[in-house]
């Protein structure tokens, strides 16, 4: 029983380049999550899905896109990497409705 | 508008004392759901303590109880007999049921256990 996964770990972007952030989860939760935690700050919510089929923005949904693709994962993308988007990025997922998360080991993402 | 205020940068306290960590948030929705998060400097994100609106009673959970003002809209935490492995970032999150399932979080207390 994995939880939930992230992949990759890590990545560094050039300015301008796309990437996906795959996240998958095995506890059969309904709602997955994004986040970006900056130095300083708190998780932030770009985009979650409640469920299969269904995404909605959260509070900083520009310059990414979101793609529930079955019930178990739901990916990230950035089409075109911004040195703003440089972040530790956040995966979670939960039963509805979400009285606890469950969160992956993240990714950190460097846009030079 | 900050929903969430943890007016505590940075905490410390000496081992197997209680702590308390400050947390208020705003919202004008009846119906919502206030979380406590651990995150040690591995960085992994640690569920800690639920409280619901509706909630009569304070949560509970091990040495972790959360103080629920809700007229003075404060969800604190409490962390009895202080560990070393306490030592971590901890988050206040907040999630309106009117909202769907967009959560909040403040910008977090970082404690630190004294041998």
């Amino acid at each position: 029983n994995a939880g939930v996964t992230q992949t990759p770990k890590f990545q560094v972007l050039k300015t301008g380049q796309s990437m996906t952030l795959q996240c998958a989860q095995d506890m059969n939760h309904n709602s997955m999550y994004w986040y970006r935690q900056d130095p300083g700050m708190g998780l932030r919510l770009i985009y979650y899905s409640a469920s299969e089929g269904t995404t909605d923005k959260g509070e900083v949904p520009n310059g990414y896109n979101v793609s529930r693709l079955n019930k178990r994962e739901f990916s990230l993308r950035l089409e075109s990497a911004a040195p703003s988007q440089t972040s530790v990025y956040f995966c979670a997922s939960s039963e509805n409705p979400p009285n606890e998360q469950f969160f992956g080991p993240g990714t950190r993402l460097t846009v030079l | 508008a900050q929903k969430i205020t943890q007016t505590q940068p940075g905490m410390f306290v000496q081992e197997k004392e209680a702590v308390t960590l400050d947390c208020t948030y705003d919202t004008s929705d009846p119906s919502y759901g206030l979380f406590w998060y651990k995150q040690p400097s591995s960085g992994e994100m640690i569920f800690l303590i639920y409280q619901g609106s509706y909630d009569q009673q304070n949560a509970t959970e091990g040495r972790y109880s959360l103080n629920f003002q809700k007229a003075r809209k404060s969800a604190n935490l409490v962390i009895s007999a202080s560990q070393l492995g306490d030592s971590a970032m901890y988050f206040c999150a907040m999630r309106e049921d009117n909202y769907g399932q967009n959560f909040v979080f403040g910008p977090g207390t970082r404690l630190s256990v004294l041998p």
